[in-house]
């Protein structure tokens, strides 16, 4: 079955810098990725996806990128906020499938 | 986006009791809604996964007999901890698939519920 795998598991940052979270799959026939924001006590919040046919996606200071030959895709934040503060997580679903496999998760930490 | 709610947000119980959690997806129909339970410091881990009207698929290693899911509607789902033990104590997660943008399917996630077992 589909595994994800995502680094680093903590990250810091200073507040205005840019931050990079990536994840890698398995499986080749996965062909959507959402991102999930999870504050402290909540549940996650989609926050971006992307879908196999198209490389690169963007919503203001947020941006994924997906790289089908290396099966990893990446997700990108700038200008940081402390509001940016959260875990992380990637997630890869097989086509055709009702589940999404997630990856470990990313503490990020936004320094003021 | 499409919103997912979960009732209670916590709840206590004692060692033996049972305890129900419901999911609802407040503005959408949900063919299928899946159950997540998520550890300290952890990454979710998928329970089951039902689909309106049918019985619940339940992942390797989760007891179907004491967690009970119901999928009673196209807008709630609902999970039943039975006899429940202090190891049940966990954060549980509903999730709703929704058809937002004609063919593309998303996941939405519930705001989650503490469960404590003393």
């Amino acid at each position: 079955g589909e595994n994800v795998e995502q680094h680093p598991s903590t990250l810091s940052v200073q507040e205005g810098d840019s931050a990079v979270i990536k994840c890698t799959y398995s499986d080749s026939a996965s062909n959507y990725f959402p991102w999930y924001k999870q504050e402290l006590g909540k549940g996650p919040q989609l926050i971006i996806d992307i879908r196999s046919n198209v490389g690169e996606k963007k919503d203001q200071r947020i941006a994924v990128t997906l790289n089908k030959t290396a099966k990893h895709f990446s997700l990108h934040i700038t200008e940081t906020q402390p509001e940016d503060s959260a875990v992380y997580f990637c997630a890869a679903r097989l086509q055709g499938a009702q589940k999404l496999v997630f990856g470990q998760g990313t503490r990020l930490t936004i320094n003021p | 986006g499409a919103v997912v709610s979960q009732h209670p947000s916590w709840v206590i119980c004692k060692s033996g009791t049972s305890v129900k959690i419901e999911c609802r997806s407040l503005d959408f129909q949900a063919t299928t809604m899946f159950w997540y339970r998520q550890f300290p410091k952890q990454s979710l881990m998928l329970m089951a996964t039902s689909n309106e009207g049918s019985k619940a698929t339940y992942e390797q290693g989760v007891e179907k007999d004491k967690f009970l899911i119901n999928h009673a509607s196209l807008t709630l789902s609902t999970l039943t901890v039975t006899s429940a033990h202090p190891e049940d104590s966990s954060f549980y997660i509903c999730s709703a698939r929704a058809l937002l943008r004609g063919t593309r399917y998303e996941q939405y996630f519930g705001p989650g519920t503490r469960l404590t077992v003393t």
